[in-house]
């Protein structure tokens, strides 16, 4: 089973300012990588998919990057709708297509 | 529109049976592999299992093979996910998520709003 562990826990960012969040592998998964967004009380929401595509309708200001192990997720621009927490998945390898703890993003 | 809607809240007790649904509107759905993800209260998402309502084919994670079963009617377009005997552990948010592609390796596009179980005695 690939475990995915995300990095860091916890991470406080300015409004305006730059979030960077990470996510690694245990074991290459290409680029067979998804982030979701999970804002209070709603369901999760796809935001990039194949490690750097973006969903349909998701901000230019997302972006992703990586393959094999390493992968990021960058904010460019923190806003306050942005507030939630983020996970990773992998879907190389099943079952599971297992997904990382999570990074929780709050404005510092 | 592409929608996964599903059933309501459910308050169980242990050892009780459950059988909750998926049903999915606007696109063919026996085509697409339909998922499911627990999240407990507080906690992370967690891959369950997956079913292709074509033929059928299920996969489940490790961690839940034996403990739920899935299923589908494509004559209604729904998915399930049921329980024999509920235990207090099974208290959680459930979500069932569609691939966005026709491959069986693919991101969960388009979620439904979420099932809560609860269980306690």
């Amino acid at each position: 089973e690939i475990v995915m562990t995300q990095s860091p826990a916890t991470l406080s960012v300015s409004l305006g300012e730059k979030a960077t969040l990470s996510c690694r592998a245990s074991q290459n998964v290409a680029s067979d990588l998804a982030w979701f967004q999970q804002r209070p009380g709603q369901a999760p929401r796809l935001l990039m998919y194949d490690a750097s595509t973006r969903a349909t309708g998701i901000p230019a200001r997302f972006s992703g990057s990586g393959s094999g192990t390493e992968f990021t997720l960058t904010i460019s621009r923190l806003q306050s709708e942005d507030i939630a927490v983020y996970y990773c998945q992998q879907y190389n390898d099943w079952p599971p297509y297992s997904f990382g703890q999570g990074t929780k993003l709050e404005i510092k | 529109e592409v929608q996964l809607v599903q059933s309501g809240a459910a308050v169980k007790k242990p050892g009780e049976s459950l059988k909750i649904s998926c049903k999915a509107s606007g696109y063919d759905f026996p085509i697409y592999w339909i998922g499911w993800v627990r999240q407990m209260p507080g906690k992370g998402l967690e891959w369950m299992g997956i079913i292709y309502p074509g033929d059928g084919d299920t996969r489940y994670s490790p961690s839940f093979q034996g403990q739920v079963t899935m299923s589908a009617d494509t004559s209604i377009s729904t998915a399930y996910l049921q329980w024999s005997s509920l235990k207090a552990s099974d208290t959680a948010m459930y979500y069932c998520a569609r691939h966005m592609g026709l491959s069986r390796r693919g991101a969960f596009e388009i979620w439904g709003q979420g099932t809560m179980v609860s269980v306690s005695s």
